[in-house]
C-alpha cells in the first residue's frame, strides 16, 4: 500500500527539549512538506521540499529544522527556540506540477509541551 | 502574501439539504483549487479540485470556480451526518512553485 506515515502519533516534550517528527512516503514523490494546525486554525506551512538535499523556508519557520536526505523522508526536528510547540504537525506530500496537485497527508503527530 | 479566505462558521444544515462553502483567493494567477475533507482529530483528505471556469460535478460534490470574481465554492446536495467536518479551501501560488495556501477551514454541522 502506498502512502505517508508519521511517528509518533502523540508526543510529548519538556521545556527546553528538541524532538524529531518522523514523516516516510512511499509514493514516490518529488515534493514533501510540513504543516502545523493550531485549534480552529488552517494549515500553515512550515517548511517545504521539491527535491531531495533542498528545502525552503514556509510562512512559520522560526523555531524548526528539517533535512532531506532521502526522497522518502522528510524529518521534522522541534527546537528549543519554538516558543509555542504544542499543535498537531501533518505532514504532507505531492507529485509536485508546476499549476499545483493534490497533496496526501500522513496520520499527524499530535505534540503537547509539558 | 497570497491570502486565501473561508467562513469558519459553524454552517449548520438538516440532512438532506444544500450545503454551500465560499471560498475567495487573492491570487489572481492562481490555476487550481482544491477542497479538502477533514474530521475532528484526522488528517485532511482531498475531496473534489477544479481548473477552469465553471462547475465540476462529482457525485454529490459540485464545485464552482468563477475566477474573475476570485470565489471557488463546494455544494454538497443530500448532505447527510457524515458530511460533518471542517472543509478546507486550498488554493496553489502562481509563479511556478504550486505551494498552497490553506484557508481556516469551513465548519460544517448536518443534523438529523
Amino acid at each position: 500500500d502506498g502512502g505517508i506515515t508519521q511517528s509518533p502519533k502523540y508526543l510529548f516534550r519538556k521545556e527546553g527539549q528538541n524532538v524529531t517528527l518522523s514523516c516516510e512516503q512511499n509514493l514516490n514523490h518529488d515534493a514533501m512538506y510540513w504543516y502545523r494546525q493550531d485549534p480552529g486554525q488552517g494549515l500553515r506551512l512550515i517548511y517545504y521540499s521539491q527535491i531531495v538535499n533542498d528545502f525552503q523556508k514556509g510562512d512559520i519557520a522560526e523555531g524548526y529544522s528539517v533535512s532531506r536526505e532521502k526522497k522518502e523522508s522528510f524529518p521534522l526536528t522541534v527546537t528549543s527556540a519554538q516558543k509555542n510547540p504544542t499543535a498537531f504537525y501533518l505532514c504532507a506530500s505531492s507529485i509536485g506540477t508546476p499549476q499545483g496537485d493534490e497533496q496526501f497527508f500522513g496520520p499527524g503527530t499530535r505534540l503537547t509541551v509539558l | 502574501q497570497k491570502e486565501v479566505e473561508q467562513n469558519s462558521g459553524p454552517l449548520s444544515v438538516p440532512e438532506g439539504a444544500i450545503a454551500s462553502l465560499n471560498c475567495t483567493y487573492s491570487d489572481r494567477g492562481s490555476q487550481s483549487f482544491f477542497w479538502y475533507r477533514q474530521y475532528s482529530g484526522k488528517s485532511p483528505e482531498l475531496i473534489m479540485f477544479i481548473y477552469s471556469n465553471g462547475d465540476k460535478e462529482d457525485g454529490r460534490f459540485t464545485a464552482q470556480l468563477n475566477k474573475a470574481s476570485q470565489y471557488v465554492s463546494l455544494l454538497i446536495r443530500d448532505s447527510q451526518p457524515s458530511d460533518s467536518a471542517t472543509y478546507l479551501c486550498a488554493v496553489p501560488t502562481s509563479g511556478g512553485s504550486y505551494i498552497p495556501t490553506f484557508g481556516r477551514g469551513t465548519s460544517l454541522i448536518v443534523h438529523p
